[in-house]
């Protein structure tokens, strides 16, 4: 079983749309991040995040800690946001400090 | 902005040869990973290095591979004999404190044949 559950797998938008992608784990994190995967494959870092929310530019993360649940909405969705998202959390107790990912949403928006 | 950087981006290689991953993590961080992605999979924890040491394996890390930061700077991933399961897109990835984000590389697109 997954620990990491995003929803959903697959998500088509008109491009201006309002894109919400969510992402669920099991048990306690100290951290989780969202990322970009591109379609060659390269990795990129939108947020880390421990509680709240950030904002950078069109993009919002969320993390609710008692739901165990976090949000990555997009506004104003444009074609070149077309990509993978994925979300990756660090566990609270667990030895090492590595990331355990979920298996991503693959995000497209149409013109 | 600081990168890391991920040489080749791509390599085929027959089964059985040794292969050799290179990474250049940012020069002020103390953190080293190495994660795989099987086409189609989720992002994979292999290893993560400190210190000179390796500080937790994943069971997917196997006697096969072995990693080493030979010079301060490269930090790389050695597969002694590749089979065509270690098919896959590798990444390192850095972070200057234990508990900070990741800076990706690019990854290196492993194809074995």
């Amino acid at each position: 079983k997954n620990e990491v559950e995003q929803s959903p797998q697959n998500l088509t938008a008109q491009e201006g749309e309002f894109i919400t992608i969510n992402c669920s784990y099991s048990v306690g994190i100290s951290a989780l991040h969202w990322l970009q995967q591109h379609p060659g494959g390269g990795i990129v870092s939108l947020f880390m995040l421990s509680s709240g929310k950030k904002k950078h530019g069109r993009l919002i993360a969320t993390i609710n800690i008692q739901e165990k649940h976090s949000s990555l909405h997009i506004t104003a969705s444009h074609p070149r946001d077309s990509a993978v998202y994925i979300c990756a959390v660090r566990y609270i107790g667990r030895t090492g400090n590595q990331f355990y990912f979920g298996t991503g949403t693959s995000l497209t928006v149409i013109p | 902005e600081p990168e890391v950087t991920q040489t080749p981006s791509h390599q085929v290689t027959q089964m059985g040869q040794e292969v050799i991953l290179r990474c250049v993590p940012i020069s002020n961080h103390l953190y080293f990973y190495w994660y795989r992605q099987i086409l189609g999979q989720k992002v994979e924890f292999l290893v993560s290095f400190y210190n000179n040491e390796i500080s937790e394996k994943s069971e997917i890390f196997d006697d096969q591979f072995s990693v080493e930061r030979p010079d301060g700077s490269n930090f790389t991933l050695k597969i002694r004999s590749t089979k065509l399961e270690d098919s896959a897109m590798y990444f390192c990835a850095s972070i200057v404190t234990r508990v900070g984000g990741y800076t990706f590389g690019s990854g290196t697109r492993l194809t074995v044949v």
